[in-house]
């Protein structure tokens, strides 16, 4: 399986900040990668998938970039809706859906 | 407007199976293409992916659970259930049922809606 890891676990910011969230494949998983939010009580949500394409609906602060095994998760102007956990997911087709260990994202 | 939604106990007992169902709208599982799964997070912990089930019945397990889990669907009560067997208390968690299309991706693909999650505690 394809093991992803996620960095930092908890990172500490302030309303407007940029913030940065890295995550890395074990092997090369080309463009399948996607992010998700999550907060307690609610859906999980999509924000990016395919590396960088925006889903539908997702703030235009939110980014990602990366190729091969590196990928990241920008925001571009941390707002206070934006307090949760963030996932990475790998969907290469040759191998099961794996996760990041997710990163929190708290206010300093 | 794609919506699914968990259900199932909220306890089980360690070595009981569990079953859970995932009812949805928006969506048929008949279009080719469309596939439902099943991720879990433990407290505290990651999203683990468990199972999927295609449109045309082709189902996947992830390696480390694929004993001790069944998925199966009912194209018309628009229905997926999952069961697990022999329950332990590591399987506490929330349990999400997701939708994916992998006309998207040409291949497996993410997870675009999702359920708000199922709570099971398992606990003599």
């Amino acid at each position: 399986d394809i093991q992803m890891t996620q960095s930092p676990s908890t990172l500490s910011a302030s309303i407007g900040d940029r913030v940065t969230i890295t995550c890395r494949a074990s092997q090369t998983i080309h463009h399948w990668l996607a992010w998700y939010q999550l907060k307690p009580g609610k859906a999980p949500k999509l924000l990016i998938y395919d590396v960088s394409s925006l889903q539908g609906g997702v703030p235009s602060r939110f980014s990602g970039s990366g190729s091969g095994t590196e990928f990241t998760l920008t925001i571009s102007s941390l707002q206070p809706d934006d307090f949760a956990i963030y996932y990475c997911q790998q969907y290469n087709h040759l191998s099961p859906w794996t996760f990041g260990q997710g990163t929190k994202v708290e206010i300093k | 407007q794609i919506t699914l939604k968990e259900s199932g106990p909220t306890v089980a007992k360690p070595t009981q199976t569990l079953t859970l169902t995932c009812t949805f709208s928006g969506f048929s599982l008949s279009t080719s293409g469309v596939g439902v799964g099943w991720i879990r997070q433990p407290p505290g912990k990651a999203l683990e992916w468990l199972a999927l089930i295609y449109w045309n019945d082709d189902k996947r397990y992830s390696p480390s659970l694929k004993s001790r889990l069944t998925i199966t669907k009912d194209t018309s009560k628009n229905q997926v259930v999952l069961t697990m067997t022999s329950m332990d208390p590591a399987d506490t968690g929330t349990y999400y049922c997701a939708h994916s299309d992998l006309r998207r991706c040409g291949g497996d693909c993410y997870y675009d809606h999702w359920g708000q999650g199922a709570l099971v505690t398992v606990s003599s």
